[in-house]
């Protein structure tokens, strides 16, 4: 049973418009949520975060925003460049020492 | 600074083999670790993690096991591969278990044949 849903599998935009990537979870202890970006052969680096106390974290380009009711989460880039292209994953934990649990993760292609 | 190594980088094994994935981490003590698997339209799925020597916990039942006979090395092995073992592993570690986010390895492709 997946608890960290990312329901798109793939996102294509044009370089300069905003990238909209979505995530959904289902576990409502989780307090602290994670965005994580990955090429090809290598391992995921560390994007942006957010705890549940907010509702928005901005850093550059890139934007998380956390609905808690909706229990979903949103990562905003903007403007999209095509060296955003990567896997995104979405990643979500529990303050209660657990490991972080993560998406299937969503393909952003973005064309110049 | 503190560095994550992984190896191999890429393992082509047959079926039935056993299989020793070696991860080590750099300038830090006493991290938490974590092995992930990344395989075809699963996502990121986490195998094992350990707060400490010799303190494994399992989240998926499996064909694999993990050590950590060492502070900052954690080994993922496996007695007799399976095809579906067949994916891209990662080792993580973290200063406990939020806040910082994980740092990765570079990853090992595991193709079993």
């Amino acid at each position: 049973d997946q608890q960290v849903k990312q329901n798109s599998p793939s996102l294509s935009v044009q370089e300069g418009r905003i990238s909209i990537l979505n995530c959904d979870y289902t576990n409502s202890m989780f307090d602290y949520f994670l965005w994580y970006k990955k090429y090809p052969a290598e391992g995921p680096t560390f994007l942006i975060s957010i705890s549940s106390i907010k509702d928005k974290n901005e850093d550059g380009r890139f934007t998380v925003f956390l609905n808690k009711s909706a229990k979903h989460l949103s990562l905003h880039i903007v403007p999209s460049q095509p060296g955003d292209s990567a896997v995104y994953f979405c990643a979500a934990s529990a303050q209660a020492g657990t490991a972080l649990i993560f998406g299937k993760g969503t393909t952003l292609s973005v064309s110049s | 600074s503190q560095t994550i190594h992984q190896w191999p980088a890429t393992l082509v094994q047959p079926v039935g083999s056993p299989l020793s994935l070696e991860c080590t981490v750099e300038g830090t003590s006493n991290p938490n670790l974590y092995w992930y698997r990344q395989a075809a339209g699963r996502g990121l799925q986490l195998l094992f993690y350990s707060v400490g020597i010799g303190q494994i916990s399992s989240e998926v039942p499996q064909n694999l096991s993990a050590s950590r006979p060492q502070d900052r090395q954690f080994i993922l092995s496996s007695k007799k591969l399976l095809l579906s073992d067949s994916g891209f592993y990662l080792c993580a570690w973290s200063v406990g278990f939020t806040l910082g986010g994980y740092t990765f390895g570079s990853g090992t492709r595991l193709t079993v044949v």
